[in-house]
């Protein structure tokens, strides 16, 4: 049974500051796995996918590695801002049971401050 | 091209009474998900409909829940009668091709019951 761990619960740094909030999963045999963002009351926001064949994708100030073998994922923040505040979460489509299922890990709540 | 559409967004209802949780897919995406999170928990899958064909419904947690996707348009999640431990969130996502891993998942902003 996949499961997904999310390092740090929470973390509050200063505006600025570049940051690494990371992402483990137990079963390496995966399609891909794709960071969330959630802004308090509101949906999920796709940030980035990184298929299984891929090692890193990069969007703006963000940057996603993958590493399944180890069964890591990095998602990387540069130069913070409090927009960036919200809860970040890493989830995971894996191959077995069917292939069609995402397993989410519990997130890492940020909180860029001025 | 228009977003999930989930509604309605919030949802108080008393023990014992029934829910009906809609969704509007992203046109054209014939995979349709629901999740939910319930308080403290991750989010957890429910259910998959590919079309109107109900793909895998391991998640499901007990037959007071019931989904439809009449059509293969939008669905419904139906709770019946509504349990405390029901509460949390309901999220509904559609992807456009299911396997093929290049493509993930678009969610809707969710609908927040809350069983009192």
């Amino acid at each position: 049974k996949q499961e997904v761990t999310q390092i740090p619960a929470a973390l509050s740094v200063p505006e600025g500051e570049n940051l690494v909030l990371n992402c483990s999963f137990t079963d390496s045999a995966i399609y891909n796995l794709q960071w969330f963002r959630q802004d308090p009351g509101k949906g999920l926001t796709s940030l980035l996918l990184i298929q299984s064949s891929q090692r890193e994708q990069t969007s703006g100030r963000l940057n996603a590695s993958l590493d399944k073998s180890s069964g890591r994922s990095t998602l990387y923040i540069a130069a913070s801002q409090p927009g960036d505040s919200a809860t970040y979460l890493c989830a995971v489509r894996g191959l077995t049971g069917g292939g069609n299922k995402l397993t989410f890990g519990t997130g890492t709540q940020l909180k860029v401050e001025l | 091209e228009a977003g999930v559409t989930q509604f309605p967004s919030h949802s108080v209802i008393e023990k014992g009474q029934t829910v009906t949780l809609r969704c509007d897919p992203i046109s054209g995406h014939d995979n349709l998900y629901w999740y939910r999170r319930v308080m403290g928990k991750e989010i957890k899958f429910l259910l998959h409909f590919v079309k109107e064909s109900k793909q895998d419904e391991s998640g499901m947690p007990n037959n007071r829940f019931l989904a439809e996707r009449t059509g293969g348009t939008y669905s419904t999640l139906k709770v019946q009668p509504a349990e405390l431990e029901d509460s949390g969130v309901y999220f509904c996502a559609s992807s456009q091709d299911w396997g093929n891993p290049g493509y993930g998942y678009t969610f809707g902003s969710g609908t927040r019951l809350t069983v009192v």
